[in-house]
């Protein structure tokens, strides 16, 4: 059965603070990996990635993805309050369908 | 800009109710999907179409349906509330696989709670 985990499920940090989200995958015939943002509405995109070892970058937030040992992290450095949200990544098997993982609730105090 | 649209931001129904979400996007795409989303457990699909009239179970249909007559529109129906239906729905949509990005464009949802 396919799975996407996330970790941690929830984190809190100070503005400033560079974080590290952690998203690991078994998805069979496996295309791309997403990476969602949702705050009190619905989620936005952030970033697909479909090879290894590629950085995708959009301002302070960064993303890799890692086709050897099945897993992407989420970067965001110099955390702002506006980064507070829940951070989703989903994996892409071909099949039409997207894998979710649990979701990291991140918190960003001032 | 694609859009996802969604008929309800809050409802509160009653126990043994029908419900009737309904989502409407205007990008001409032909999946549609209905997930709920609660907390520690992430978005778990409900059911899914990739075409008029046609449907597929996802990972928890039971206690709902849904009816998808026109291409943009793709309802939720909850044939008897119950109070663990009580979440947020979110639809989605997305082209046709092998268009390129899988990419799914999520609606505002819906937060529905049961009493």
């Amino acid at each position: 059965e396919d799975k996407v985990v996330q970790s941690p499920l929830s984190l809190v940090v100070h503005e400033g603070d560079t974080v590290t989200l952690n998203c690991s995958y078994e998805v069979t015939n496996f295309r791309s990996l997403l990476w969602y943002k949702q705050e009190k509405k619905a989620p936005t995109f952030l970033f697909m990635l479909t090879s290894s070892g590629i950085e995708k970058k959009s301002g302070r937030l960064s993303s890799i993805l890692d086709k050897k040992e099945l897993f992407s992290i989420l970067n965001i450095t110099a955390t702002q309050t506006g980064d507070s949200a829940v951070y989703l990544c989903a994996g892409d098997n071909q099949g039409g369908k997207l894998i979710f993982g649990q979701g990291t609730e991140l918190s960003v105090k001032p | 800009d694609v859009k996802v649209t969604q008929s309800s931001r809050y409802l509160v129904k009653r126990t043994g109710e029908k419900v009737f979400l309904e989502c409407v996007q205007d990008m001409d795409h032909e999946n549609m999907f209905w997930y709920r989303q609660d907390p520690g457990l992430g978005l778990r699909l409900i059911y899914f179409s990739y075409d008029v009239k046609m449907k597929e179970k996802g990972d928890i249909p039971e206690g709902y349906s849904v009816s998808r007559e026109k291409k943009e529109r793709f309802s939720l129906i909850l044939e008897s509330a119950s109070t663990n239906q009580t979440s947020m729905y979110l639809c989605a949509s997305s082209p046709a696989d092998g268009q390129g990005s899988n990419e799914q464009f999520f609606g505002p949802g819906t937060r529905l709670t049961v009493l």
